[in-house]
């Protein structure tokens, strides 16, 4: 089976950094995705890694380790704003893609 | 045009009525997707659209029955629904199966 693995809730203060991480178990790997949902909207895509590294965009970055099937989102300059779901996901074979269940991000002032 | 949007936001209906949801893309995207959502879950894929093949999640009860008039356009016909349908429907699209997906706003369902 395949199947990603993520904390369901994360808490940290505004203006600080954070770290959402995920494990995966795929058959055949094609990149790992990661997507933002605030209560009561869409999912929005972050951020891709296809290949081992560190992909920045603003003050995000993601991380990806193929070898330890496991990637992560860095949150930098915490922002009320960033209080969100943050949920990791990659195609399977079909590419169709699994998600994990998703974190809760949770930030105090 | 990064935006795929959905008709209407919200839809309350009742158990022996017929609607549909309504789904357009304008960024030439190859592959369009059915999802359904609910609260404090991640999304479920219902149907994906790829070069015009319809790929089914046979877990989705057929009551709930997709058409793609064309590239642009997606929409879920919805029919004899049970309250456990109310959920947020969303739809996305993607240049290809498997790439990054563009999430419309989603419509809110409810059934009475």
């Amino acid at each position: 089976g395949q199947s990603l693995e993520q904390p369901s809730e994360v808490t940290a203060v505004e203006g600080a950094i954070v770290q959402i991480n995920c494990t995966y178990q795929t058959s055949g790997f094609y990149g790992l995705s990661w997507y933002q949902q605030h209560d009561g909207g869409a999912p929005t895509f972050l951020s891709y890694n296809a290949l081992d590294g560190l992909e920045e965009t603003g003050r995000f970055s993601s991380f990806l380790s193929r070898s330890d099937s496991y990637g992560y989102l860095l949150l930098q300059e915490l922002q009320m704003k960033d209080s969100a779901s943050y949920f990791c996901a990659a195609p399977d074979s079909n590419y169709q893609l699994i998600w994990g269940a998703g974190t809760k991000l949770i930030i105090k002032p | 045009d990064t935006e795929v949007t959905q008709t209407p936001k919200h839809l309350v209906m009742g158990m022996t009525n017929k609607k549909s949801l309504k789904c357009e893309q304008h960024m030439g995207h190859r592959a369009m997707y059915w999802y359904k959502q609910k609260a404090k879950k991640p999304p479920e894929l219902m149907f994906v659209y790829s070069y015009e093949k319809l790929s089914i999640n046979e877990s989705v009860p057929s009551r709930f029955s997709p058409e793609c008039p064309n590239s642009s356009l997606l929409n879920l016909h919805l029919h004899a629904l049970q309250p456990e349908d109310s959920a947020l429907y969303l739809c996305a699209s993607s240049q290809v199966a498997g790439n990054t997906q563009y999430f419309g706003p989603g419509t809110r369902l409810t059934v009475l």
